[in-house]
C-alpha cells in the first residue's frame, strides 16, 4: 500500500548531538504525526501537527509541517540515551479516512 | 485517564493452531479500535479498524479476522495459524470525534509461528 519516504533509515549519533529526519509523499495531508517506538513495545505519540507551516515543540523535539502539506520534519536537539529507538512518520487524509500513511521509520542509535 | 492493555504478551504457537488475542480500553466511551500488525524492521501495517459494537472493517485479506463483542474490547483471531502470521501486533484506540489520526498504542503481543 501507500507509504511514506521516511528519511534516514538509521542515524548513528553521539549522545549530545542534534538529530534531524524526514518523511515526504506524493499526496497531501491534512495531520502529520510523529510517534517514537522503543523495544518491545507499542508506538507512543510525541508531536501531532494540524496545519501547513505548523512549527511544534514538545520539550527537545521539534516538528513541522510543511507548506506544501507533503512532507514534515522531526529535529532532536541535544540528544540523550533515552531517545534511541525507531521514530515513525505518519500521514492522515483526513475527515472520515481512517488510515493512517505510515513511515518505515528511522531507527536511532547511540555510538558507544 | 485511559488505558489500553493487550494480552498475552507473547505468544508461541505451531502452524495450523488457532490464535486469540485481547485487548480492552479503559476511561473512556466509544472508541475507534485499530489492529496492526508490524513485522521485524518495519513499518506498521493496518489490518482492522472498528468504529462500533460488530462493526469491523478489514485493510487487507488475510487469514485473520476481529470482532468486536463490547464498546472497548477488540479480539483478533485466527482459525489456523500461517507461518507468514509471526509477527507483533499491536492494539490502538482513537477518540470517536474529531479523527485526526491520533493513536495510543497497547504494549503489543509477539506472536511466533513455528
Amino acid at each position: 500500500g501507500q507509504q511514506l519516504n521516511q528519511s534516514p533509515q538509521s542515524m548513528f549519533i553521539q549522545e549530545g548531538e542534534d538529530v534531524s529526519m524526514n518523511c515526504t509523499s506524493s499526496s497531501i495531508f491534512n495531520t502529520w504525526l510523529w510517534y517514537k517506538q522503543d523495544p518491545g513495545e507499542g508506538p507512543v505519540l510525541l508531536i501531532a501537527l494540524y496545519k501547513a507551516g505548523e512549527l511544534t515543540s514538545n520539550g527537545r523535539l521539534t516538528a513541522q509541517f510543511g507548506i506544501t502539506r507533503k512532507d514534515s520534519f522531526l529535529n532532536i536537539s541535544a540528544s540523550i540515551p533515552s531517545d534511541v529507538g525507531i521514530y515513525f512518520c505518519a500521514g492522515h487524509p483526513g475527515d472520515s479516512n481512517y488510515q493512517l500513511i505510515w513511515g518505515a521509520g528511522t531507527k536511532l542509535i547511540i555510538k558507544p | 485517564s485511559q488505558t489500553i492493555h493487550q494480552w498475552p504478551a507473547t505468544l508461541v504457537q505451531p502452524v495450523g493452531s488457532p490464535l486469540s488475542l485481547e485487548c480492552t480500553v479503559e476511561g473512556t466511551s466509544n472508541p475507534n479500535l485499530y489492529w496492526y500488525r508490524q513485522a521485524a524492521g518495519r513499518g506498521l501495517q493496518l489490518l482492522f479498524y472498528s468504529v462500533g459494537i460488530g462493526q469491523i472493517s478489514s485493510e487487507v485479506p488475510q487469514n485473520l479476522s476481529a470482532s468486536r463483542p463490547q464498546d472497548r474490547q477488540f479480539i483478533l483471531s485466527s482459525k489456523k495459524l500461517l507461518l507468514s502470521d509471526s509477527g507483533f501486533y499491536l492494539c490502538a484506540w482513537s477518540p470517536l470525534a474529531g479523527n485526526t489520526g491520533e493513536l495510543f498504542f497497547g504494549e503489543g503481543s509477539r506472536l511466533t509461528v513455528l
